[in-house]
């Protein structure tokens, strides 16, 4: 079983929707949860961090957090073309610096 | 600027030469890493180190050899260079424990191996 699972996509939503991206993870001891946003031929830059269950806002991205599901998802509203990308779950596993990556969702918004 | 900086940007080699990639990160930060990026985009942790101390070591091959002269400045040298090791090569950073500090990357270095 993969540690932090994401569907590859791509997604694509027109212009103004709401995008939602989802990711899984193995480890249920993990205690922080982030997002990345990865433009192509650009490093990953952190969008979103969330820590405890429930939602986080943060201008137009809000994070959902379940741990007992084992699941973390981003949700972009009112998405723009500036949107598209691969969007990166991050999680650390074995309570260590070790933070392991999801395959990334590559995001695409239809003007 | 206050950053990540890895050089070179672009490295083009042949199989078996040696080369070296330097990350210095000047935003105070007590843990360095080495993360590849395959051409299928999977991001994948090779080694990270505590204020000088090695304490994350995937399965990597021993070609690959991390020197971390300070905790500001994490370099990696690759020998015997194989295509398979052609990738991008992200060196990222944070503050203390991975608990609550996200990375900040570098721009990464693309390798291509001839």
């Amino acid at each position: 079983q993969k540690e932090v699972e994401q569907n590859s996509g791509p997604l694509s939503v027109p212009e103004g929707a709401i995008a939602s991206l989802n990711c899984t993870y193995s480890d249920r001891g993990s205690q922080s949860f982030f997002w990345y946003r990865q433009y192509s031929g650009k490093s990953p830059e952190l969008i979103m961090s969330i820590y405890s269950n429930g939602d986080k806002e943060d201008g137009r991205f809000t994070a959902q957090l379940n741990k007992a599901s084992q699941y973390v998802s981003l949700l972009i509203r009112d998405s723009q073309p500036s949107d598209s990308a691969t969007y990166l779950c991050a999680v650390p596993m074995d309570s260590s610096y070790k933070l392991i990556f999801g395959s990334g969702t590559r995001l695409l918004v239809r003007p | 600027d206050t950053a990540v900086s890895q050089t070179p940007k672009y490295l083009v080699t042949q199989m078996g030469n040696d080369k070296s990639i330097k990350c210095e990160q000047n935003l105070g930060h007590d843990t360095m890493y080495w993360y590849k990026q395959d051409s299928k985009k999977f991001l994948k942790i090779m080694f990270s180190y505590n204020n000088k101390e090695l304490i994350i070591n995937e399965t990597v091959p021993n070609r690959f050899s991390p020197k971390s002269p300070d905790k500001a400045h994490l370099n990696l040298h690759i020998n015997s260079l194989e295509l398979g090791d052609s990738a991008v090569y992200f060196c990222a950073s944070s503050q203390a424990e991975q608990y609550n500090s996200p990375l900040h990357f570098g721009n990464g270095t693309r390798l291509t191996v001839t």
